[in-house]
Parts: C-alpha cells; sequence; structure tokens
C-alpha cells in the first residue's frame, strides 16, 4: 500500500499559470478532501469528494475545480494561478466516518 | 461560519513537564478528531472521539470531549523530546466537512 501520493511534491508557477495537482489513493477510500496549509492558519478545506462522481466545497474553494471520476483520484486544478495561492496543499482520503483521515504529504506551491 | 478555536498558539515546555492544548466551538460537534504533525510533515491521525464526556488514553496521552460536546482537549504527560510538533484538533459539524483548529506548536527545552 503505498497510501495517498501526491505530486509533484515541489511547484513553481508564474501568475496565470494553470495546473493540476495530482492525488491517489490506493486503499479504496470513499471520501477525499484536499485542504491548503498556511502558516498560523492552520489547514482550510478547498474541496471533498464523498465517492466517485460527487464533489462540493469547502472553506476556501475560490480558484480551484476539482473532480472524482474514479475512487482512486482526485486532482485538484488551479485554473489561472495567483500570488496568494502560494501555499502547502494537502490531499487526504478516509475510509468512512468513524476513522481519520490519511494525509498525502504534500504539494509546495509558489506562485510568483 | 462553523469554526474551531485552539489554544494555546505556542507552547516551550522543559522535558518532563505536562502539556495541554484546548479546542472550542461555538456550535454542538458531532465528533472532533486530533492530528500530530511533524515539523516539515504531514499531519497524522490520532484519534476520533464521539461521545459526550468521551475520555481516551494513548500511552502518555490523554483525550477530552465535553460533555456539550463543544470543546475538547489533548494531555501529554511528561513529555520527551519525539512530542515535538503541532498538534491539531478538527472538528466535524455533521456533514463530511472537517475543520481544523489553528494548532498548538509545541517544542520541547531539553
Amino acid at each position: 500500500n503505498a497510501g495517498v501520493t501526491q505530486t509533484p511534491k515541489f511547484q513553481v508557477l508564474k501568475t496565470g499559470q494553470s495546473m493540476t495537482l495530482q492525488c491517489a489513493q490506493d486503499m479504496n477510500h470513499e471520501y477525499m478532501s484536499w485542504y491548503r496549509q498556511d502558516p498560523g492558519m492552520g489547514l482550510r478545506l478547498i474541496h471533498y469528494s464523498v465517492g466517485a462522481g460527487i464533489t462540493d466545497q469547502g472553506e476556501v474553494p475560490n480558484g480551484y475545480n476539482v473532480s472524482r471520476s474514479t475512487t482512486e483520484d482526485f486532482p485538484l486544478r488551479l485554473l489561472s494561478a495567483a500570488p496568494s495561492q502560494t501555499s502547502v496543499y494537502f490531499c487526504a482520503s478516509r475510509t468512512g466516518q468513524s476513522y481519520g483521515y490519511t494525509f498525502g504529504s504534500g504539494t509546495r506551491l509558489t506562485v510568483v | 461560519g462553523q469554526q474551531v478555536m485552539q489554544i494555546p498558539q505556542y507552547q516551550h515546555v522543559q522535558e518532563g513537564e505536562d502539556f495541554t492544548t484546548y479546542c472550542n466551538s461555538s456550535t454542538t460537534l458531532s465528533n472532533i478528531q486530533w492530528y500530530k504533525q511533524r515539523p516539515g510533515g504531514h499531519p497524522v491521525f490520532l484519534i476520533q472521539l464521539v461521545k459526550s464526556g468521551e475520555v481516551k488514553k494513548q500511552k502518555r496521552l490523554t483525550f477530552q470531549f465535553g460533555e456539550a460536546k463543544k470543546n475538547s482537549s489533548l494531555h501529554i504527560t511528561a513529555t520527551q523530546t519525539t512530542d515535538v510538533g503541532t498538534y491539531f484538533c478538527a472538528g466535524v459539524f455533521g456533514n463530511e466537512k472537517l475543520t481544523f483548529g489553528t494548532g498548538t506548536r509545541l517544542t520541547i527545552i531539553p
């Protein structure tokens, strides 16, 4: 089991560029979420999914899109990168509401 | 919106001293989870509390969920250098959304 795999680990973007952060899990987990972590602000929920084909917005969804075509994959798309999106992004998954989330190792994104 | 407040933001303790971090919500939580994040790492799930007044222990760590299900605490007895990191609580308000507190960063003075 690889757990939750995020790629890339590091990325530098120019303002206005688009990109996709990849997230894959091999544990057959139903629930998947994307968080961003900024200094002093904890982890804030961007988007989440309770199963393939179902997604919903979290606390800070603006500027991000997601889709969940398979149970395993939950990519996060930045449509037009802005410096305010400089952050560490974590993908997480869990099997049900009685369990905690397993986090990936994160993607450190810098937008210049 | 639904928020989870966590205090203190930082805590420096001598090795062997105890440590406590507190979480509070203005509205009733369905359940609360605790995570630990080592410097440069990712959050790791520690425990989930569901029942009113619930107390759970993991070795030197004691987790409590308030009677009103609006507050929670994590207490570490006799801290060790391996306890260094940031401890987050995360509340669930009845749906799948997990709302994290801002975390308490624990540093240990040897």
